[in-house]
């Protein structure tokens, strides 16, 4: 059965504070992906690898930074965190083939205060 | 540009009822793929079903039927029957062939609130 996990279903921080989540996904995959989700906005793509030590800005990456060090494990960090930070944070991997569905974890709701 | 559009920000119905989400997609690709995923209350996105350009045929899967029109631009989604467990957030998704063709770009969802 294929697995993404993350470390935190909910987490709260203090404005300014450096915020690590994290993402492990058994399957293999060559992709992951992190997503913040806001009413009314959907999902908006923060960051993605497609490799090890490779990654790509995706439509909202200000603020963020990412790390790949192993192939199952994606980190996405908040190097200071804000209130307009508050969100649900959502991790998928997925293979590195055309036409291929993502597979999601439970997500991370961040709150910060 | 690549875009989705979920017109419908969220939908109630009865128990038993039909129900219809909409997804219309905009996309320079001539080879394309679209999706749709489940989001229950508890938060986790569930693939439900993945069409490919190429590929106009309906499909149904029990309760589940979705209408791919190119034509229109469109990738609907129906549920038969409705029933309480059906209540969740709905994405429609779509990705391209060429370039970061693993990237997705997903509607802005549709609740739907199924009442016994």
């Amino acid at each position: 059965d294929v697995k993404v996990t993350q470390s935190s279903r909910y987490l709260v921080k203090r404005t300014g504070e450096k915020v690590f989540l994290e993402c492990v996904q058994d399957m293999d995959h060559e992709n992951m992906f992190w997503y913040r989700q806001d009413p009314g906005l959907g999902l908006r793509l923060i960051y993605f690898s497609y490799d090890v030590k490779m990654k790509e800005k995706g439509d909202i990456p200000e603020g963020y930074s990412v790390s790949r060090e192993k192939k199952e494990r994606f980190s996405l960090i908040l190097e200071s965190a804000s209130t307009n930070q508050t969100s649900m944070y959502l991790c998928a991997s997925s293979l590195s083939l055309k036409g291929v569905e993502q597979y999601f974890g439970p997500g991370t709701r961040l709150t910060v205060t | 540009a690549q875009k989705v559009t979920q017109a419908q920000t969220e939908i109630s119905v009865v128990e038993k009822e039909d129900v219809t989400l909409d997804c219309v997609y905009e996309t320079r690709d001539t080879t394309y793929y679209l999706f749709w995923y489940k989001q229950p209350p508890s938060g986790e996105l569930v693939f439900l079903i993945r069409r490919n350009s190429f590929d106009e045929q309906n499909e149904i899967s029990g309760r589940y039927s979705w209408n791919f029109q190119k034509s229109t631009s469109s990738f609907n989604f129906t549920i038969t029957a409705s029933q309480v467990v059906d209540s969740a957030v709905y994405f429609c998704a779509l990705s391209g062939n060429i370039y970061n063709f693993n990237k997705f770009y997903f509607g802005s969802g549709t609740k739907l609130n199924v009442k016994p």
